[in-house]
């Protein structure tokens, strides 16, 4: 079946943009993560969703990045007044909270690769 | 603060041979998954370990668990080129609402040459 996709894959902004990067988990998927990669390191964690309510954002780097899920499926991070130093990959993962063999397990769409000029 | 740590970082190494990589982290967790990533690609899971002593294997891949160490392995048999990818191990945190956030160790990047 369908992955988690995200959308645009590769977006260049000038410092001081806004951006909103999109994300469309698995279909059913409850849970929903956004990561931020930097070049040559592992994800660090954002914030999660669980359906349509946010219930942690201690990974938000700034007051500058927020991010939605209005009705519990697509998710939007949207970066305000972008920084170089917000330039990264920014991964969204989805989750079905399950017992067994595949606890847990999050999904990881292919990314958007934002670069900040 | 949680730390999960990778070593070796880089691995070169030759086609047919065997090699192990380490992750070691700093905080109980019962939960430890193992990712692949090509270049420019999303992330594969590969293994989740759900308790002390879980062994999982996968074809050239073998991957253990030993929570009272806090530490895990992947076991690399009879590398072949096609394994060439970076390697993340990740310790899950329960959140709120009974799901969990993962902490990333550095990851390995592993070169296979014929």
């Amino acid at each position: 079946g369908a992955g988690v996709s995200q959308s645009p894959r590769y977006k260049v902004a000038k410092r001081g943009q806004d951006v909103a990067l999109r994300c469309d988990p698995i279909s059913g998927h409850v849970s929903l993560f956004w990561y931020q990669q930097a070049l040559g390191q592992g994800p660090e964690f954002l914030t999660y969703f669980q359906n349509e309510a946010q219930l942690d954002k201690s990974g938000l780097p700034s007051d500058r990045f927020f991010a939605e899920r209005p009705e519990g499926s697509v998710s939007t991070l949207k970066i305000q007044r972008t920084q170089q130093e917000d330039s990264a990959v920014y991964l969204c993962a989805s989750s079905l909270p399950e017992t067994g063999e595949n606890s847990d397990t999050q999904y990881f769409g292919p990314g958007t690769r934002l670069t900040v000029l | 603060e949680l730390k999960v740590e990778q070593n070796p970082l880089f691995l070169s190494m030759q086609e047919g041979k065997n090699y192990t990589i380490y992750c070691n982290y700093s905080t109980t967790s019962d939960r430890l998954y193992w990712y692949r990533q090509d270049p420019g690609k999303s992330l594969e899971s590969l293994f989740v370990l759900l308790s002390n002593g879980a062994v999982k294997q996968e074809g050239r891949l073998m991957a253990s668990l030993d929570t009272k160490a806090r530490l895990s392995t992947l076991h690399i048999t009879a590398a072949v080129h096609d394994l060439s990818a970076t390697y993340f191990c990740a310790v899950d945190i329960e959140l709120s609402g009974a799901t969990n956030k993962l902490i990333f160790g550095t990851g390995t990047l592993l070169a296979v040459q014929p």
